[in-house]
């Protein structure tokens, strides 16, 4: 089956500007998430989702991050402003609701804000 | 969720088995244990989990305490492909939420 996909691969931006990245999960998956890699540190969950509707966004920075995910299937991560600490990797993985499952990750995409 | 702790780097030769410890003293009883692992610019991977039994797969053995304070995962034949940070994670049953802490950075020399 196809796995997680994210575009782009790499993106870089000025401080203040705005950023978008984009993730289709694997098919049939309900809950898919979006995750805040640092360098050096492992990630850190900001927002996940079960079909189209939030079940958790408590570590998400909601004065410039939001994320939404229309008709329950793809999802969008923005970041507006950018700031230099939101340098990180970003990473969506998704999951079935179907028992204790585990989630799967695509390759991310890496934001260096200049 | 319960917290879990794992020392920050190891060295196993390849060929020889990798044994990857993890506290988890406050797992409550509806808790699995998972372990994912990143290799090098790629995002984490599912390796195995398990609630109280021993398990294994293709990838890897489980060894859960029986007391299920403390996980080792074990890696039979590491390979240098195996290089990459290992995380335990422990999350409810159904609960689908996996939070990441630093892991273990697992250095595979020939």
């Amino acid at each position: 089956e196809a796995g997680v996909a994210q575009s782009p691969r790499y993106k870089i931006i000025e401080k203040r500007q705005s950023v978008a990245f984009w993730c289709n999960p694997i098919s049939g998956h309900a809950t898919l998430y979006w995750y805040q890699q640092i360098l050096g540190q492992g990630p850190k969950l900001l927002i996940q989702f079960q079909n189209n509707g939030v079940v958790d966004d408590s570590q998400l920075p909601k004065d410039r991050f939001s994320a939404e995910r229309l008709k329950g299937v793809d999802s969008t991560l923005k970041i507006q402003p950018a700031k230099l600490e939101d340098s990180a990797v970003y990473l969506c993985a998704s999951s079935s609701l179907r028992g204790n499952t585990e989630a799967f990750f695509g390759q991310g995409t890496r934001l260096t804000v200049v | 969720d319960a917290k879990t702790t794992q020392p920050p780097s190891m060295d196993c030769a390849e060929g020889r088995a990798a044994n990857l410890p993890c506290n988890h003293s406050t797992i409550s009883g509806n808790e699995y244990v998972y372990w994912y692992r990143q290799i090098h610019s790629q995002g984490p991977q599912y390796i195995i989990h398990g609630l109280k039994n021993n398990e294994t797969n293709e990838m890897a053995s489980l060894i859960i305490t029986e007391d299920r304070k403390s996980s080792t995962l074990i890696l039979p034949h590491a390979t240098l492909r195996d290089t990459a940070v290992y995380y335990c994670i422990v999350t409810r049953y159904n609960f689908n939420k996996f939070y990441f802490g630093s892991g273990t950075k697992l250095n595979v020399k020939p």
